[in-house]
């Protein structure tokens, strides 16, 4: 069964330093999701995505964060200058174009120290 | 703006015994509502899903769920749980208007099986 991917599974960077978290949907699909949760906390929508631009995005993806499908295939998150508060567990999800669904990854845990 | 919450943080409770989460949307339109699993170690899984129709929905591992429109809520059951739906469960809620459909999700439920 087809899944979505991403990589890292863990990433620890330094405050203040840009980062990159990968996600490869599944390939049919259309709609790209980013979502984070903060330890304890729910489970938060930060953008989609849908024919190469931002669809929505919430309150929390200022200008420190861009999204970018460079391919293909990968779906990126870019958080120019990483917060301590940016550390999180960061979701991809996908769905199809006449689906509802969204199908998520298994997450890349962030650690900005 | 929707809002999801769910009732209890944590359940825990033996094998065969019988399992109800709450869950209740605020949002004045049609929504999409789900009921999503993460096993520990596992990424998030859906379990079932109501978009319109019959308002008890029945999903994978033996849950359903049904939608009360009145009383806003979509409550996850199981009939008799086993140990291995030890999960945290999720609520989560789309607009069908919205352009990106995105979730908005509860705080989720973590549930504790005992053999």
């Amino acid at each position: 069964e087809p899944e979505v991917t991403q990589t890292p599974s863990h990433q620890v960077t330094q405050m203040g330093q840009e980062v990159i978290l990968r996600c490869v949907p599944i390939s049919n699909h259309l709609y790209f999701y980013w979502y984070r949760q903060i330890l304890g906390q729910k489970v938060e929508f930060l953008v989609s995505f849908y024919n190469n631009e931002i669809s929505e995005k919430s309150e929390i993806f200022d200008d420190q964060f861009s999204v970018e499908r460079p391919d293909g295939s990968n779906f990126t998150l870019k958080i120019r200058s990483t917060k301590l508060e940016d550390s999180a567990m960061y979701f991809c999800a996908s769905r199809g174009e006449w689906a509802d669904t969204q199908y998520f990854g298994p997450g890349t845990r962030l650690t900005v120290l | 703006a929707q809002s999801v919450s769910q009732h209890n943080h944590h359940v825990i409770l033996s094998e065969a015994a019988s399992l109800e989460l709450g869950c209740n949307y605020s949002y004045g339109g049609t929504v999409n509502l789900f009921w999503y699993v993460q096993y520990p170690g596992q990424h998030l899984q859906l379990l079932l899903k109501y978009f319109s129709g019959d308002p008890l929905v029945k999903g994978i591992k033996g849950f359903e769920a049904e939608f009360i429109k009145s009383k806003f809520s979509f409550n996850l059951r199981k009939p008799s749980v086993q140990w291995s739906d030890t999960a945290e469960y999720f609520c989560a809620v789309s607009s069908i208007k919205a352009a990106g459909n995105k979730l908005t999700f509860g705080g989720g439920t973590r549930v504790l099986v005992k053999p």
